[in-house]
């Protein structure tokens, strides 16, 4: 199926582990994003890669960092989790933003303890 | 900046009732406009979209139009259906490619 994936759907850890979240899409896109959806299900975006280059880097702490090996993936790695880093996490992408939007992964699910 | 803003919710009906969600916006170029929706536990989907002004975007019952004269994008349904019951979320697109802009969503629950 042509679609965003993201690995693993539900992440429990304690605070002050690293944790990776992996997102792959093989829909031809371009551009793939980070966004942070929180509890009032607010969208908050945190990285944007066009052709594995980074464009945008919104004010997330350094402990976040994207990573993106070719086009079709980007993973993002969090160090040191905090408790206020609980909160689902979605990778999209986008070709024609203007046209298509963006197609969303179903989500990873973090929860810090 | 460019903002998206909807109306707040939560939002509920009977079924079949009829359902309009606001959302306005402020762009400084002339953006494309945007639903998403999404169901508990899943990521967003595209709803419908426009990209231009009286563009009517359409599917699965719901429809928006593009309203540049009052920079708005409601969304509106006939008749809703239990299965409607989800988040909404607006979103806008400059030129430019730029990320897109989310409105903060509005939940709509449908009873039986």
């Amino acid at each position: 199926d042509t679609a965003v994936s993201q690995t693993p759907k539900y992440l429990v850890t304690q605070m002050g582990n690293d944790k990776s979240i992996k997102c792959e899409q093989n829909l031809g896109h371009d551009t793939m994003y980070w966004y942070k959806q929180d509890s009032k299900k607010f969208l908050k975006i945190m990285f944007s890669y066009n052709n594995k280059e980074l464009i945008i880097n919104e004010t997330v702490p350094n402990r976040f960092s994207p990573k993106s090996p070719d086009k079709a993936h980007l993973n993002l790695h969090i160090n040191s989790l905090e408790l206020g880093d609980s909160a689902v996490y979605f990778c999209a992408s986008s070709q024609e933003l203007r046209e298509g939007g963006y197609t969303f992964g179903s989500g990873t699910r973090l929860t810090v303890v | 900046g460019d903002s998206v803003t909807q109306m707040e919710g939560p939002v509920t009906l009977s079924e079949e009732a009829f359902l309009t969600i606001n959302c306005t916006y402020t762009a400084t170029g002339y953006p494309s406009l945007f639903w998403y929706v999404q169901y508990p536990g899943e990521g967003l989907q595209l709803l419908l979209k426009a990209t231009k002004a009286d563009d009517k975007g359409s599917n699965k019952g719901f429809e928006a139009t593009y309203r540049k004269e009052t920079t708005s994008f409601h969304l509106e349904k006939g008749s809703v259906q239990v299965s409607d019951s989800a988040v909404y979320f607006c979103a806008l697109s400059e030129p430019g490619n730029t990320p897109l802009v989310f409105g903060k969503g509005t939940r709509l629950s449908v009873i039986a």
